[in-house]
């Protein structure tokens, strides 16, 4: 079974910081993907990355996929209210079904 | 374009009750599935279907029975509901089958207690 493990499992931080999430595995996928998840909602992509070492950029999300796509990392600049929510990695492998991680919780204080 | 519709949106049900999840999609997506998420948990996959007649088991299949009859409905039965059947249920669906980096569409989901 593939595990994908995400830490801090919480975040709580004040506007205008800065933070780093990461998505780590002892597998290889051949993508990976990253979600946002509000109360009361299901989750929504964010981005998917596809090539070892890949960075992409999403307004204030830099999202990075590791040289041996075993691993993920979002950082987000200037942390904002409106980025409180659940973060979710998610791994494609070959034709199985999404793997998930459980997930960080951010909270953004005022 | 309603994307992935779940109802009931909350259900209530005491032990060795039964009841079915229903979700829907009108964006002519082969693949769907259901999760549920509980704190701490993420999100397990229950049960998923490549297309109409098919489907197959995921992580957490056991309590829980699916079929395919159409591209566009796909229900999640709960036989006869226990107490850790108490989560949030969520469908998904994607086009093309999981491989594919087309990004999953979540219903907003279904908050069951069983008690």
């Amino acid at each position: 079974t593939q595990l994908l493990e995400q830490s801090p499992q919480f975040l709580s931080i004040q506007e205008g910081e800065n933070l780093t999430v990461y998505c780590n595995s002892s597998s290889v996928f051949s993508s990976l993907q990253w979600y946002r998840q509000e109360p009361g909602e299901g989750p929504v992509l964010l981005v998917t990355v596809v090539t070892g070492g890949e960075v992409k950029k999403l307004k204030r999300l830099t999202f990075q996929f590791g040289d041996a796509r075993k691993d993920s990392s979002l950082h987000i600049t200037a942390a904002q209210t409106g980025d409180t929510g659940l973060y979710l990695c998610a791994g494609i492998s070959g034709n199985t079904p999404l793997v998930f991680g459980k997930g960080t919780r951010l909270s953004v204080i005022a | 374009n309603a994307g992935v519709t779940q109802t009931p949106k909350f259900q209530v049900l005491k032990t060795g009750q039964s009841m079915t999840l229903q979700c829907a999609q009108d964006m002519n997506h082969e693949y769907m599935s259901w999760y549920r998420q509980d704190p701490g948990m993420g999100l397990r996959l229950i049960h998923y279907s490549v297309g109409a007649g098919i489907t197959d088991q995921g992580e957490v299949p056991n309590g829980y029975n699916v079929s395919r009859s159409t591209t566009e409905d796909f229900p999640l039965r709960l036989l006869s509901a226990a107490p850790s059947q108490t989560s949030v249920y969520f469908c998904a669906s994607l086009p093309g089958g999981p491989g594919y980096n087309s990004p999953l569409h979540f219903g907003n989901g279904t908050r069951l207690t069983v008690t």
